[in-house]
């Protein structure tokens, strides 16, 4: 089974555009993120959700916003799609408390604005 | 300001062992990650260091002096499957992991037959 999955893997669209991007994780944990890679592979914290509360938004546009259904799923809602805003998004969770090991990453999703 | 430094990019040898460095300044610290990243492929855990000292793991260890704002990652052994990016990460949280991790830019490795 995987453990955090997102969907689509790849997504590509226009300027302009409002797309989404869906996570979900089976692992039970209560912490989950979204992270953005860019082109020179520099991995940036974007958002960081607790039981439904956004705990950090590191100066994020607000073109970019998370939605949370339940603890389990963290989806990233853009808006208004810019060149860039190109790069791979990554979905991860994590479990609060001791013995903590890190953070399980999904298999990102490939964003290309054209 | 936050500031994780890491060469980026080593080569070495199959069969050899190489050392990767990690130098970092935050405005806090609760522990610091290495992850490794295949080329087109999520990170993935492999150590956590929140204490001074080495944690061994197999062909892998890391290091960590708190003082000196200083880890590295040892790969032993190396496999031509070691050829990857190494992600140097701080956790600066109080408690729990809701603050995220702050990543340095990675280091690739090549390895050599």
């Amino acid at each position: 089974d995987t453990a955090v999955s997102q969907t689509p893997k790849y997504l590509v669209t226009q300027m302009g555009n409002d797309k989404s991007i869906k996570c979900e994780q089976n692992l039970g944990h209560d912490t989950m993120y979204w992270y953005k890679q860019d082109s020179k592979k520099f991995l940036k914290i974007m958002f960081s959700y607790n039981n439904k509360e956004l705990i950090i938004n590191e100066t994020v546009p607000n073109r970019f916003s998370p939605k949370s259904p339940d603890k389990a799923h963290l989806n990233l809602h853009i808006n208004s799609l810019e060149l860039g805003d190109s790069a791979v998004y990554f979905c991860a969770s994590s479990q609060e408390g001791t013995g903590w090991d890190g953070q399980y990453f999904g298999p990102g999703t490939r964003l290309t604005v054209l | 300001g936050q500031n994780i430094d890491q060469p980026t990019e080593m080569t070495a040898t199959e069969g050899a062992i190489v050392q990767i460095n990690c130098t970092y300044q935050t405005s806090g610290f609760n522990g610091l990650f290495w992850y490794q990243q295949h080329a087109g492929e999520a990170p993935t855990f492999l150590s956590y260091n929140v204490l001074d000292g080495l944690e061994e793991k197999g062909r892998f260890s890391s290091f960590l002096s708190r003082s000196k704002g200083y880890s590295y990652l040892l790969l032993k052994e190396l496999q031509m499957k070691d050829s990857a990016s190494y992600l140097c990460a701080v956790w600066k949280g109080s408690g729990g992991g809701a603050d995220g991790l702050t990543f340095g830019k990675g280091t690739h490795l090549i390895i050599q037959p």
